[in-house]
């Protein structure tokens, strides 16, 4: 089995900042990484699939990068909406498995 | 509208069984591999299990095999989760999920999530 782990734990972060959040795989999952937002009481949202690519209706000011074991996600300038608990994901093999979560919250 | 619509949680003694629903809507269901996510109180996420289009492919977490079953009706358009022998650490919020395509390639990732159904296992 794959092991996720994500970092940090929490994020603190103003509004109009920068914020960048980090996924590690435990083996080589290619490009088969997704990332997910969720906020409370909500069903998570596909934000980024194939470690790079925004899921529709997704803002541009997500993105994502990385391949192999290490991977990243940028929210370029952070909107009060996107505060909020983010997973990464890899599918490139059985079982699927996802990372612990970054909440990142107003700082 | 795309939409997946989960029924058919509750509460259940330990050891006891529950079947779970989710109705799709808005979509070709039969066109889609479909799967089930938990997530426990307060917890991440937890990739339960997967089906294929045509049920021919089946996996599970290590965490539910043999006592959880995947199941679905393309003419119903509709999911199933079979859960027996339930144990307390089945207590969750358990979502259906949709499998992504992307430019007629089939990616992994869940691109349609429904609202969730709660299971609690307690006596």
């Amino acid at each position: 089995e794959i092991v996720m782990t994500q970092s940090p734990v929490t994020l603190s972060v103003s509004p109009g900042e920068r914020a960048t959040l980090s996924c590690r795989a435990s083996q080589s999952v290619s490009s088969n990484l997704a990332w997910y937002q969720q906020k409370p009481g909500q069903a998570p949202r596909l934000l980024i699939s194939g470690a790079s690519t925004r899921a529709t209706g997704i803002p541009a000011r997500f993105s994502g990068s990385g391949s192999g074991t290490e991977f990243t996600l940028t929210i370029s300038s952070l909107q009060s909406e996107d505060f909020a608990v983010y997973y990464c994901q890899h599918y490139n093999n059985w079982p699927l498995t996802f990372g612990p979560g970054t909440k990142v919250d107003i700082k | 509208e795309v939409q997946l619509v989960e029924s058919g949680g509750g509460l259940v003694q330990p050891g006891g069984s529950l079947r779970l629903s989710c109705a799709a809507s808005g979509f070709s269901f039969g066109n889609y591999e479909m799967n089930w996510v938990r997530q426990a109180p307060g917890k991440g996420l937890e990739w339960v299990s997967y089906i294929s289009t045509t049920s021919g492919t089946i996996y599970y977490a290590d965490s539910v095999k043999g006592r959880f079953t995947i199941s679905r009706d393309n003419a119903k358009n509709s999911l199933y989760l079979q859960m027996d022998s339930l144990r307390a650490e089945d207590t969750a919020v358990y979502y259906c999920a949709r499998d992504l395509w992307v430019a007629n390639i089939h990616e992994g990732a869940f691109d349609i999530w429904g609202q969730g159904t709660m299971v609690t296992v307690s006596s």
